[in-house]
């Protein structure tokens, strides 16, 4: 079965740059959530978007911004870097209660994440 | 907000005996609650979720949870550890901030060992 795609995997940046993490999610899954995880960390949620509209926020800094496309796919855009912000990125998809037949909470599938180190 | 507690950041067991993850949850409406296992270096897989259909769910890999009310708990329990199993695992809340939206709230994690 086709899972959530996460690119890169890997990401190495340097202080002050700029960084797009991008989420591809199952087909016909129209939720996107983003989470990011700390070394030794639970993950926090970041942000959310149903039907390509921002539905809820967490604890995202306002460096970062994030998107979802026409084609469902989302992408995290993360600014003026800081060392702090290394830590490993997961998107997760879900279908939303409506399509789910109003059952809610429908299940989150994760991607792989994309681990960002910044130097 | 919903939150979850997982007792004991650590746990160490014997191939083939009990595995008990413990999970306790806050949550002023019916919660529903997950369990995720992270291998290293890997992303979180879906273990089993409680929904409010039967109290008792299993999920994979022998894996099952009990949601008891009572006590606002949902442990994770497996009959005979595997040394497969050793991970990292967490016990998760869904919790609705509005509209369609089903945020995860996850608690601390627990790390699983299992010696042979």
């Amino acid at each position: 079965a086709a899972g959530v795609i996460q690119s890169p995997r890997h990401l190495i940046k340097e202080k002050r740059e700029t960084a797009t993490l991008k989420c591809y999610p199952i087909p016909r899954h129209d939720t996107v959530y983003w989470y990011q995880q700390g070394p030794g960390q639970d993950p926090q949620f970041l942000i959310s978007f149903y039907e390509k509209m921002q539905s809820d926020k967490g604890s995202i800094p306002d460096r970062f911004s994030a998107q979802q496309f026409s084609d469902y796919h989302s992408e995290l855009n993360m600014s003026s870097l800081e060392l702090g912000d290394s830590a490993l990125y997961f998107c997760a998809s879900s279908v939303s209660p409506g399509l789910a037949g109003g059952r809610g909470a429908d299940t989150q599938y994760f991607g792989p994440g994309t681990r960002l180190t910044v130097l | 907000a919903q939150s979850v507690t997982q007792l004991g950041s650590h746990v160490s067991v014997s191939e083939g005996a009990l595995v008990l993850l413990r999970c306790n949850y806050s949550s002023s409406v019916p919660p529903y609650l997950f369990w995720y296992v992270q291998y290293p270096n890997q992303g979180l897989q879906l273990l089993l979720k409680y929904t409010s259909a039967a109290t008792l769910v299993k999920g994979i890999n022998g894996f099952e949870a009990e949601f008891k009310k009572s006590e606002t708990s949902f442990h994770l329990t497996k009959p005979s550890a595997h040394m497969s199993d050793a991970a990292e695992y967490f016990c998760a809340v869904s919790e609705n901030s509005g509209g369609s939206n089903y945020k995860l709230t996850f608690g601390k994690g627990t790390l699983l060992t299992v010696n042979p």
